[in-house]
């Protein structure tokens, strides 16, 4: 079956410096890959989609490009936020089952201080 | 406005008792899915229904029942709760399609005593 592994557990950063969070995926199908955001009490939320193989994608500053020869879909960002604490989910979605909806990774808790 | 309404926000229950979670969307969505989120296990997917049918359960115990009762509605009855299910429930809905983003509601937390 469909699986997504990432970063474990707690990243913690200084605020301007990068971040990247590995995502790696494992799938028989063609499929699209997603970032999702969880701040604290909050719902889930899109940040990044991408089912384009070399593409760079961006949305708030962070950015992800999937790469289908390594099955990587890794999300970086160039100067962390104190917004940017929260939980970072990579997952992926097959194009031809919809029934799952989203198979989510483990997540990923970033904390970023001044 | 909240296009996905889960009610309640907070539930606090009795072990052993039964509870009723609430999901309506207003996204015009075809599918609709439960995920649980605990400390043990974040984002688990629980079930999905297309058009009022089950589409996948994933969840081993037969004490959780989705009931659809319209096509923008998928509720959750949680029967002989105990306390491992203590989690925050998450309705979510989309499209239909593969590849399509999936929106979530505010989750309803749970905690049985």
């Amino acid at each position: 079956g469909d699986s997504v592994t990432q970063t474990e557990g707690l990243v913690t950063l200084t605020e301007g410096l990068p971040v990247m969070l590995n995502c790696t995926y494992q799938t028989a199908y063609s499929t699209f890959l997603f970032w999702y955001v969880q701040h604290l009490n909050e719902a889930p939320k899109l940040l990044l989609k991408s089912s384009t193989d070399n593409k760079r994608t961006e949305h708030q500053g962070f950015h992800a490009t999937l790469h289908k020869s390594s099955s990587s879909f890794h999300l970086q960002k160039s100067s962390a936020q104190l917004s940017d604490s929260a939980l970072y989910y990579c997952a992926l979605s097959d194009w031809g089952n919809y029934a799952q909806g989203l198979t989510f990774g483990l997540g990923t808790r970033v904390s970023v201080f001044p | 406005d909240p296009k996905i309404i889960q009610k309640p926000k907070y539930l606090v229950a009795v072990t052993g008792s039964e509870k009723i979670l609430i999901c309506e969307q207003y996204l015009g969505h075809n599918a609709m899915y439960w995920y649980r989120q605990s400390a043990k296990k974040p984002l688990e997917f629980m079930f999905s229904y297309s058009y009022q049918k089950l589409m996948d359960n994933q969840t081993a115990s037969s004490r959780f029942q989705p009931q659809s009762s319209k096509k923008n509605h998928l509720d959750l009855q949680i029967t002989a709760l105990k306390p491992d299910d203590s989690a925050t429930y998450f309705c979510a809905s989309s499209p239909g399609q593969g590849g399509t983003e999936v929106f979530f509601g505010k989750g309803t937390r749970l905690t049985v005593v």
